[in-house]
């Protein structure tokens, strides 16, 4: 089975600063998605980014990029420029490819809090 | 729709009550999850239809729990006899067949078994 571990249960960031959340997963397999969500107090989780584990390029989204290092198995999240806004609930998941049933395996979540 | 609906938003329950969750997923989103998210946890794995066809239900945490998706759109959340343990938020999500999109997930129906 696979896991995904979020090593900083809180992060805090000044705004307009650049802030990096951790993650790392564990898995046998080599087809396979790795995804960022953020979960405001709405509880509605919003994707923030997405990584196909074939692609050796890592994803950009505006002001959110992500360091994929697929031997490491870690998937970083880097917020540049933060703004009060990105306060939030931040999750890592992971998701087997080639089936469309496959499930998202979440991390535990890294609370992440923007001061003005 | 122009989102996943889910409702209740809210729901307090008594222990030993039945429960029923409903969610609205977009129209045409031909595959729906469930899953249970514990207070300060990341969501868990309950159930996965596609269409009408319940295809896995591995994360069901037992045989009090039962989801349906009789004509292949909303689907429902089903708990019977509710326990404390119950309480956690029930976030669905919805995405196009294939997986090839992000899935959509609705703002959830916090249930508090008291």
């Amino acid at each position: 089975a696979q896991t995904v571990t979020q090593s900083q249960p809180e992060m805090s960031v000044q705004e307009a600063e650049t802030v990096t959340l951790s993650c790392t997963y564990d898995t046998s397999e080599s087809d396979y998605y790795l995804f960022w969500y953020k979960q405001p107090p709405s509880r509605q989780m919003i994707l923030v980014i997405r990584q196909e584990a074939y692609k050796q390029q890592n994803a950009t989204e505006n002001r959110f990029s992500v360091n994929f290092q697929k031997a490491a198995k870690s998937f970083s999240l880097k917020i540049s420029d933060s703004q009060l806004g990105d306060a939030a609930m931040y999750f890592c998941a992971y998701r087997s490819g080639g089936n469309a049933g496959n499930m998202l395996t979440f991390g535990g979540g890294t609370r992440l809090m923007v001061k003005p | 729709g122009a989102g996943v609906s889910q409702s209740p938003r809210y729901k307090v329950a008594k222990r030993g009550q039945d429960v029923a969750l409903r969610c609205d997923p977009i129209s045409g989103h031909v595959s729906l999850f469930w899953y249970q998210q514990a207070l300060g946890q990341g969501p868990e794995f309950l159930t996965y239809f596609q269409n009408e066809a319940q295809l896995d239900k591995s994360g069901l945490p037992s045989d009090r729990f039962f989801a349906e998706r009789p004509e292949g759109s909303v689907s429902t959340l089903k708990i019977q006899r509710t326990q404390q343990e119950d309480s956690a938020v029930y976030l669905c999500a919805s995405s196009y067949a294939g997986w090839s999109g992000e899935a959509f997930f609705g703002q959830g129906t916090r249930l508090t078994v008291v």
